[in-house]
């Protein structure tokens, strides 16, 4: 059982539709972070928040927007998605931002299906 | 820049071992991890090394570093079929920002 819990599983939306993806642990970890995996690949990270606030954006384009409502949630914005966002999300948690013997517990993801 | 390379693909019998192989370029790797990742669910953190180890065990789980080869292995001892899953290694170096490189990941199946 994971202790990274990310609701729901599985989500289909129209381009035109907005949608949240969200987000929870009770570990008391203060990083939290979102990822996009495609069929077959790894996981690549989209954002990390540290202590509630965004540390990392890798780039990613406006439809997708997070927010970190305190250190417990975190939440992924959908608005105006494309169908090659058609991806699994993961959530991570760890305790501290950058400190490479604490590692990174993982949510089961959202499958996100783009019509 | 980093890379992690691993083997798409292994096919073992149940009862044998497995081995997976993992290399990296980054010299200022500092932790390494093996995660699980089952059909439709996430990844689940197996175990991980600090880079100035060798060798780790875990139980059914042993994983060998060879930092001059920049060489990672999970060895999984009385491989079951609940094994079956993709394993992917992952590197935390300071040059990433200590942020985690994925390797592209090696599906394990096993046979009955």
């Amino acid at each position: 059982d994971t202790e990274v819990t990310q609701t729901p599983k599985h989500l289909v939306m129209g381009m035109t539709n907005k949608k949240s993806l969200k987000c929870e642990q009770h570990m008391g970890h203060r990083a939290m972070y979102w990822y996009k995996q495609k069929a077959k690949k790894p996981p690549e990270l989209m954002f990390v928040y540290s202590y509630e606030k965004l540390s990392i954006n890798e780039s990613v384009p406006s439809r997708f927007s997070p927010e970190c409502p305190n250190s417990s949630l975190l939440n992924l914005h959908l608005h105006a998605l494309q169908p090659e966002d058609s991806a699994l999300y993961l959530c991570a948690s760890s305790p501290q931002e950058g400190y490479s013997n604490q590692p990174q517990h993982f949510g089961d993801g959202t499958r996100l299906s783009i019509l | 820049g980093e890379d992690v390379e691993q083997s798409l693909f292994l096919s073992v019998r149940e009862g044998d071992s497995s081995v997976i192989n993992c290399t990296y370029t980054d010299s200022s790797s500092t932790y390494l991890y093996w995660y699980k990742q089952e059909p439709g669910a996430g990844l689940q953190l197996l175990t991980y090394i600090f880079s100035n180890m060798d060798m780790k065990q875990d139980q059914r789980l042993t994983v060998l570093l060879n930092k001059k080869d920049k060489h990672l292995s999970l060895r999984i001892a009385d491989t079951q079929t609940g094994d079956s899953a993709i394993y992917f290694c992952a590197e935390r170096n300071l040059n990433a920002g200590n942020m985690l490189t994925f390797g592209g990941g090696t599906r394990l199946m096993v046979k009955p």
